[in-house]
């Protein structure tokens, strides 16, 4: 079946040290999207993509960037890792004018002490 | 600047009962409002959506009502059963599977 997996599920790292989580889809949807989630502040958007070569910053970039060089992958890098990155980052696919719905993966735990 | 609040944060219900959650937006460009259902360990999937056109959708138990005047829309769970325990996020976006933003969630608790 085709699915949409995050790698690695559980993460901990340093402050300081450049991460990234991976995201895969083998829907060959061309819309991808990295969030994270915190406490009370629901999931808020990182980057987003439409296509391969296309990426975009979503409302808290910051500290992050993202590349598609495919279209079945958009890895999540944090280029120097800070404690207020601590969360759990979610990827999403969506296949386009095909349907509206946005299709989340297991979700990446990343601790950073 | 939160675009879509969500309430109440928590949300304990008998079995049977009804829960009700609420969501308010600010940006009128708005015109796609999906709920999404999230249970520990998984990543949120699509429950229900609807468009500014229509004032309420009902899928089984689930039925979202649309005041757009207002710029309020819930989610209604109704007959609440102890499976239906989870979080969830009401969201927002300019044109349908477009980037959403996300309300700040709503923790169901329903007790048999």
């Amino acid at each position: 079946d085709a699915e949409i997996t995050q790698s690695p599920r559980h993460k901990i790292t340093e402050t300081g040290r450049q991460v990234t989580l991976a995201c895969h889809q083998t829907w060959n949807h061309n819309n991808m999207f990295w969030y994270r989630q915190d406490l009370g502040h629901g999931l808020r958007l990182i980057h987003y993509s439409y296509g391969v070569q296309d990426t975009n910053k979503g409302e808290v970039s910051d500290g992050y960037s993202v590349s598609r060089s495919n279209t079945e992958d958009l890895p999540l890098t944090l280029e120097s890792a800070a404690s207020s990155q601590t969360s759990v980052y979610f990827c999403a696919s969506r296949p386009g004018l095909a349907s509206d719905t946005q299709y989340f993966g297991p979700g990446t735990r990343l601790t950073v002490l | 600047q939160q675009q879509v609040k969500q309430s109440p944060q928590s949300l304990i219900v008998q079995k049977g009962g009804i829960s009700i959650i609420n969501c308010a937006y600010e940006n009128t460009a708005f015109d796609y409002f999906p709920w999404y259902q999230q249970f520990p360990g998984k990543g949120p999937a699509l429950l229900i959506a609807i468009r500014p056109d229509v004032s309420e959708k009902k899928e089984g138990r689930f039925t979202i009502s649309f005041n757009k005047s207002a710029k309020q829309f819930s989610l209604h769970i109704m007959d609440s059963q102890p499976g239906d325990s989870a979080t969830y996020f009401c969201a927002a976006s300019i044109a349908a599977g477009n980037k959403l933003t996300f309300g700040g969630g709503t923790r169901v608790l329903v007790k048999p």
